[in-house]
């Protein structure tokens, strides 16, 4: 079936350190990825999103890039910062016309100064 | 733009009780709304889809007569957990759909507690 792949948490970084955050997915056809983050006591906010193969979302310094090889959207950011903490959720959405997303089980993010 | 709202933001409830939970799409109309359950720690799953004017679309496992979906217009889809008992205790989130690329924005989540 359709799922999502994410390292689990928590992740602990010291400010201005290297994230990754691994994601892998498995899905018939042709799915977008998407990387949500959920900052404390907040509601889901769309990251950023890569619809085909090679492409390549960016947002707030964040990265992923969707390869269709390893079937994975790695998140990275070259330097975090300790406002990045965070809870963050990889997704796919199946191709088709479908507007279903399926989410990985999220990786918290804690940056400390 | 395109901002979600649920209300109440929290609800602890006795068991045996209903509780209606409500999702609005504030500066937007969406014909689609989907309503999500987080586990503690875990990730969000989909519940139902909410279509405007119609009925619901339950995913395989969720009651549509525990959950009851209403999507009465194109601004407000409302989740009453019927007879609700300690298993329910959960995080609810909704989203509604908008734009080109049908992205869905998420409201801020309802917790619910059952005593």
């Amino acid at each position: 079936g359709n799922s999502v792949t994410q390292m689990e948490g928590p992740v602990t970084l010291s400010e201005e350190a290297f994230l990754t955050i691994n994601c892998t997915y498995t899905a018939t056809g042709y799915p977008s990825l998407f990387w949500y983050v959920q900052y404390p006591g907040e509601g889901l906010q769309l990251l950023l999103k890569a619809t085909k193969a090679d492409d390549k979302g960016s947002n707030k310094g964040f990265e992923a890039t969707y390869r269709k090889e390893t079937t994975s959207f790695h998140l990275e950011k070259g330097s975090v910062q300790v406002s990045d903490s965070a809870v963050y959720f990889c997704a796919l959405r199946l191709s088709g016309g479908y507007n279903k997303l399926i989410f990985g089980a999220g990786t918290r993010l804690a940056v400390h100064p | 733009g395109a901002v979600v709202s649920q209300h109440p933001s929290r609800v602890i409830c006795k068991s045996g009780t209903s509780v209606k939970i409500e999702c609005r799409s504030l500066d937007f109309q969406a014909t689609t709304m989907f309503w999500y359950r987080q586990f503690p720690k875990k990730s969000l799953m989909l519940m139902a889809t909410s279509n405007e004017g119609s009925k619901a679309t339950y995913e395989q496992g969720v009651e549509k007569d525990k959950f009851l979906i209403n999507h009465a217009s194109l601004t407000l889809s409302t989740l009453t957990v019927t007879s609700a008992h300690p298993e329910d205790s959960s995080f609810y989130i909704c989203s509604a759909v908008a734009g080109a690329d049908n992205e869905q924005f998420f409201g801020p989540g309802t917790r619910l507690t059952v005593l």
